[in-house]
């Protein structure tokens, strides 16, 4: 069974305060690790896939590194308009089926 | 480009009876995904339809049905509802399958 677990549950940064954000995996086949911000009483929004170890990805403030085992968003310099919940989602190959599992999220929030 | 349309947005209901939701994908996407999000279970996949078929499902009970239209239009069916049935029921759509999926605003589920 795939899992997915993110740390830390919760995070309150400073403006211009940067860190990073994990996701550790177990799949079987991995096809694809995706990102996604969720604002409060919205649907997710899509920020990166990643589909194998050591690719990365940047858009803005936000940069997602992938190994074997863990994801990371790194967020450099956030401003409060970052403050969203952070999700992590794996998609894996098992029995052919190709069922996308979440975690938990991380709970940002950047005060100015 | 619009993005993905769910209707209704909110919805009551009470127990034992069924609800229909919609979802109006992206235009040119025709993958449907179906997903549910509560704050105990995070959001949990239930099924994905493409070209009028479904392809990959989740692990819920047989009450939770959907189908999809020639134009890709989706719907999804929950009978004989449950108070556990309450919550943030999503749809995301992408061109091809679960990768780099595009989420709908949701349908705020209640069920008394």
């Amino acid at each position: 069974e795939d899992q997915v677990t993110q740390s830390p549950e919760a995070l309150r940064l400073q403006e211009g305060e940067s860190s990073s954000l994990n996701c550790s995996y177990t799949v079987s086949g991995l096809r694809g690790l995706f990102w996604y911000r969720q604002d409060p009483g919205k649907g997710p929004e899509f920020l990166f896939t990643l589909y194998s170890a050591g690719e990365e990805k940047e858009k803005e403030r936000l940069k997602a590194t992938l190994t074997k085992k863990e994801s990371f968003l790194h967020i450099t310099a956030p401003k409060p308009e970052d403050s969203a919940t952070y999700l992590c989602a794996v998609e894996g190959s098992s029995g052919g089926s190709y069922i996308p599992t979440f975690g938990r999220g991380t709970s940002l929030i950047v005060h100015p | 480009k619009a993005g993905v349309t769910q209707t209704p947005r909110y919805l009551i209901k009470t127990r034992g009876q069924q609800v229909t939701l919609s979802c109006s994908p992206i235009s040119g996407h025709r993958s449907v995904s179906w997903y549910q999000q509560t704050p105990g279970q995070g959001l949990q996949f239930l099924f994905e339809y493409f070209s009028e078929t479904q392809r990959n499902k989740g692990n819920f009970p047989g009450r939770f049905s959907g189908r999809q239209f020639s134009n890709s239009r989706s719907e999804m069916n929950v009978s004989t509802l449950e108070l556990g049935d309450s919550a943030l029921y999503l749809c995301a759509t992408s061109t091809e399958g679960t990768e780099t999926q595009y989420f709908g605003p949701g349908t705020r589920l209640l069920v008394l």
